[in-house]
């Protein structure tokens, strides 16, 4: 069956360290994987798609078959980057998400 | 509308009591997704509606959760004699096709809580 695991509820970066939000994911077809996040106060929101290999606000994410992993990276943590995080997977017509991981940021 | 509307925004029934959560997608969605999601949890796919097709309710975790949309317009969550376990965030979402270019836009929730 289809999973995706995010093995940490929580991160705390301080600004301008790098981060790196993990995300596993098991599925036995061609994977189609997606990072959404969710800012303090505001509606849950597409962040990028593993699809278009793009960078959105300085996020970027590449998917590992050998490792079945879609980790979101970013070289410097700002403080306005502080959300909720959700790596979801493509099964058929339904996304499936993972928990969550809780960024925090420190000034 | 512009984006994805949910109501009521927070709702607290006592247990035993039927609620009914609304979900209004955008205009041209054809894609609408029902999930819950508890505290401290991800989120739970419920029932997913595409088009005037029949639905896949294969998330509904019982047979007291049922859901009707009517074309690509509004839909309604209903949720019969709730119990405390049904306390959650209730969350829909919209796509205009099946969601993998274009995203998935979703609305800001149902917050029920079933004391």
């Amino acid at each position: 069956a289809q999973r995706v695991t995010q093995p940490e509820k929580l991160l705390s970066v301080f600004k301008g360290a790098p981060v790196e939000l993990k995300c596993n994911y098991s599925y036995s077809g061609s994977p189609e994987l997606f990072w959404y996040v969710q800012y303090s106060r505001q509606r849950l929101q597409l962040l990028l798609r593993h699809i278009s290999r793009e960078s959105i606000k300085g996020f970027t994410a590449d998917l590992n078959k050998g490792e079945t992993s879609f980790h979101l990276k970013k070289p410097f943590a700002q403080e306005e980057d502080s959300a909720m995080y959700y790596c979801a997977l493509m099964n058929g017509y339904i996304p499936t998400f993972g928990r969550g991981t809780s960024l925090i940021v420190h000034p | 509308g512009a984006g994805v509307s949910q109501s009521p925004s927070n709702k607290v029934t006592e247990k035993g009591k039927d609620v009914e959560l609304r979900c209004d997608p955008i205009s041209g969605h054809t894609a609408l997704y029902w999930y819950r999601q508890r505290l401290g949890q991800g989120l739970e796919f419920l029932i997913y509606f595409q088009g005037n097709s029949a639905p896949d309710k294969s998330g509904l975790p019982s047979d007291r959760f049922s859901a009707e949309r009517t074309g690509e317009s509004v839909s309604t969550l209903t949720i019969q004699r709730t119990q405390q376990e049904d306390s959650a965030v209730y969350l829909c979402a919209s796509s205009r096709d099946r969601g993998f270019y274009s995203g998935y836009t979703f609305g800001s929730g149902t917050r029920l809580t079933v004391v």
